[in-house]
Formats: structure tokens, C-alpha cells, sequence
């Protein structure tokens, strides 16, 4: 099984400002998924992010207020801009742990809140 | 939107007992799997059942899926404190489209020592 770290584990941020997500995974893997998971909610697909190509954003996620960064096969951003409260969740970051459509592992999530 | 419905939303049982939980998808599937979260931490797989697979088992839990009537049931023998999680069916939908996993709403277990 794949190990995933993400950075920061939590934040608590001013409306207006933007945070940058951080998830590393200890092996090479094809794609990773960011998933958003509002208070007391399950979880949603933001976008899945294959290295060397623009991530796909899935219908209520825009590129514009969560761009996306995929530089390597072991590592990827997500950027949360222009913050408001709405946006106070916990998000996670997923990789494909065993081939296309299995198993996902994911990281611990970051628990965001904005004021 | 969300694909799946979980019932019951919130479950509190005795240790010991079985713990049963259902969810039900829209479309059609490759296959479904069931994740547990404590605490709001990230999530951990449990199981994977194919959509031609009917009923599948790994130590304590059980998994049934029917896709004629697309639902599936997890059902946690002899429960135990650490139990105690929110547990989420999430589907990979079937025909090629999106690569991630669609949630249901979750069932929130509470086993009482």
C-alpha cells in the first residue's frame, strides 16, 4: 500500500487570502485525486491530476479557485484561492493504490477553516 | 452529486453485536467499495466487491452487493470499541467516465462498550 503525507495537517486562514496544499506519496503512481469533505459531509471529487497534463475538474470545480499542480509522479498541490468561509472543510488527497478503478489510499487530509 | 445513499445515517449498538449498513447507487458500476473514516481523518479501504461479484468477505465483515436492484448491505460481526468510525460505500462508475470515486452520505457507527 501506498503511504501519503499531506502538508499542512491544518490551517485556520483570513477570507480573501489562499493555501497551498501539500500531498506527497512515497511511490511513483499514475494518478491522484483531490476530494473535498465539508463539515459533517462525505466526501467529493474535486479533480484528478495526472502528471504532465491539466488536471480534470469535475462539474462545480473550477481551475480559477482550485488550480491544481502535478510535477512528478510522487507529488502534488492543490491551491484553495480567494477563501471564504464556504470553504472551511477537510480535504484529502487519493492515489490509485493497486491499477486503474481499484483500491484508493489516501492521505490524512488537511482540515481547513477560514474566518 | 452524490451517487450513493447510506442507511441508516447514524448507528449506535452494543459491543458484540452485528453491525449491518446499506447503500444504494443510481448507475451503472464497475465495481463498489467501503472505506472507513475515524474522526474525520483520512480514509481506510475495507473491501471491494466487482459488480460480478454477489457477496464477498474479509475477516469480521461481509458484503453483498445486488446490482439489480443496486445496493449493497456491510455487515461487521461481533463489533468491537474500535469499530466506532464512519463508514462510506463509494462506487467507480462503469463506461469510462470519471476516473475518482463517487461517496455516498455515510453510515456513523457508535459502538457502546
Amino acid at each position: 500500500s501506498a503511504v501519503i503525507s499531506q502538508k499542512p495537517s491544518r490551517d485556520i486562514c483570513q477570507r480573501g487570502t489562499s493555501l497551498t496544499i501539500q500531498c506527497q506519496v512515497d511511490s511513483q503512481v499514475t494518478m491522484m485525486f483531490w476530494y473535498r469533505q465539508q463539515p459533517g459531509q462525505s466526501l467529493t471529487l474535486i479533480a484528478t491530476a495526472n502528471q504532465g497534463s491539466e488536471a480534470t475538474y469535475e462539474s462545480g470545480f473550477v481551475i480559477d479557485k482550485f488550480p491544481i499542480s502535478r510535477p512528478n509522479l510522487t507529488f502534488s498541490t492543490l491551491t484553495v484561492s480567494n477563501m471564504s468561509p464556504e470553504d472551511s472543510s477537510i480535504y484529502l488527497c487519493s492515489v490509485d493504490g493497486r491499477g486503474y478503478q481499484e483500491t484508493q489510499y489516501f492521505g490524512p487530509g488537511t482540515r481547513l477553516l477560514v474566518l | 452529486s452524490q451517487q450513493g445513499e447510506e442507511d441508516p445515517q447514524a448507528l449506535s449498538i452494543q459491543e458484540g453485536e452485528n453491525a449491518t449498513m446499506n447503500c444504494s447507487y443510481k448507475t451503472s458500476i464497475n465495481n463498489l467499495q467501503w472505506y472507513r473514516q475515524n474522526s474525520g481523518r483520512g480514509l481506510v479501504h475495507l473491501i471491494l466487491i466487482r459488480s460480478n461479484e454477489r457477496e464477498k468477505h474479509s475477516g469480521r465483515l461481509r458484503v453483498t452487493l445486488d446490482t439489480s436492484r443496486k445496493s449493497s448491505s456491510l455487515l461487521i460481526t461481533a463489533s468491537r470499541a474500535a469499530d466506532t468510525a464512519s463508514y462510506f460505500c463509494a462506487t467507480v462508475l462503469s463506461g469510462g467516465g470519471a476516473d475518482g470515486l463517487t461517496f455516498g452520505k455515510g453510515t456513523h457507527l457508535i459502538i457502546q462498550p
